[in-house]
């Protein structure tokens, strides 16, 4: 099963308002990502967990936080965030860091008004 | 710098016919290449990755890449196109060596559109 749960599908959230979006994998990965998608555009890396390490800040601004509470669960926290930030949030994960094929979740749909 | 082209923004084909989606790349060594494909407002689908091996590669639905190192290229082809194949198109290069450089290096897509 090469599935990537992410809730919620969509969400709305005020300039002041915390949030998080989740990510579940259940295939013993053990490398999770974080992407930022805008419309038609490819995926922007973020963050890149590995061994629930995190391995990879791509100079992303304070106001997202990522988590991984354990080897199946990647969150992020979001607060303050600004306009701009409305984007698809995808959740990825592999086996490992090596080159190993990512595997998708279906998305967060983040709209910041 | 490091670099993957994909050089259509839109292909348009009619379905039954073979399409090709086209990808290039400007990445050092011999790097891992990777095909997703993304449906409307969904995330990204693996179809299929060249490692190694046979330049042809068989992916998810009836899917294929021609790898050929000469041209940096990695084509997605299919031989009879469908309309559910239209959708959002993305090749993704992995340099070597792993451990120093994992991340993906992504082309722009390619829209692709089959007409009935």
């Amino acid at each position: 099963d090469t599935e990537v749960t992410q809730t919620p599908k969509h969400l709305v959230m005020g300039m002041t308002n915390k949030k998080s979006l989740k990510c579940e994998q259940h295939m013993g990965h053990r490398a999770m990502y974080w992407y930022k998608q805008k419309a038609k555009k490819p995926p922007e890396l973020m963050f890149v967990y590995s061994y629930e390490k995190l391995s990879i800040n791509e100079s992303v601004p304070s106001r997202f936080s990522p988590e991984c509470p354990n080897s199946s669960l990647l969150n992020l926290h979001l607060h303050a965030l600004q306009p701009e930030d409305s984007a698809l949030y995808l959740c990825a994960s592999s086996p490992r860091l090596a080159g190993d094929t990512q595997y998708f979740g279906p998305g967060t749909r983040l709209t910041v008004l | 710098a490091q670099s993957v082209a994909q050089p259509e923004d839109q292909v348009n084909v009619a379905e039954g016919n073979p399409l090709t989606v086209k990808c290039t790349y400007s990445v050092s060594g011999n790097p891992y290449l990777f095909w997703y494909v993304q449906y409307p407002n969904r995330g990204l689908q693996f179809l299929l990755k060249y490692i190694t091996g046979d330049n042809l590669v068989k992916g998810s639905y009836g899917f294929e890449a021609e790898f050929n190192k000469s041209q940096t290229s990695f084509h997605l082809k299919k031989p009879s196109a469908l309309v559910s194949d239209s959708a959002l198109y993305f090749c993704a290069v992995s340099p070597r060596p792993m451990d120093s450089n994992y991340q993906l290096i992504w082309g722009a897509g390619t829209k692709l559109i089959i007409k009935p």
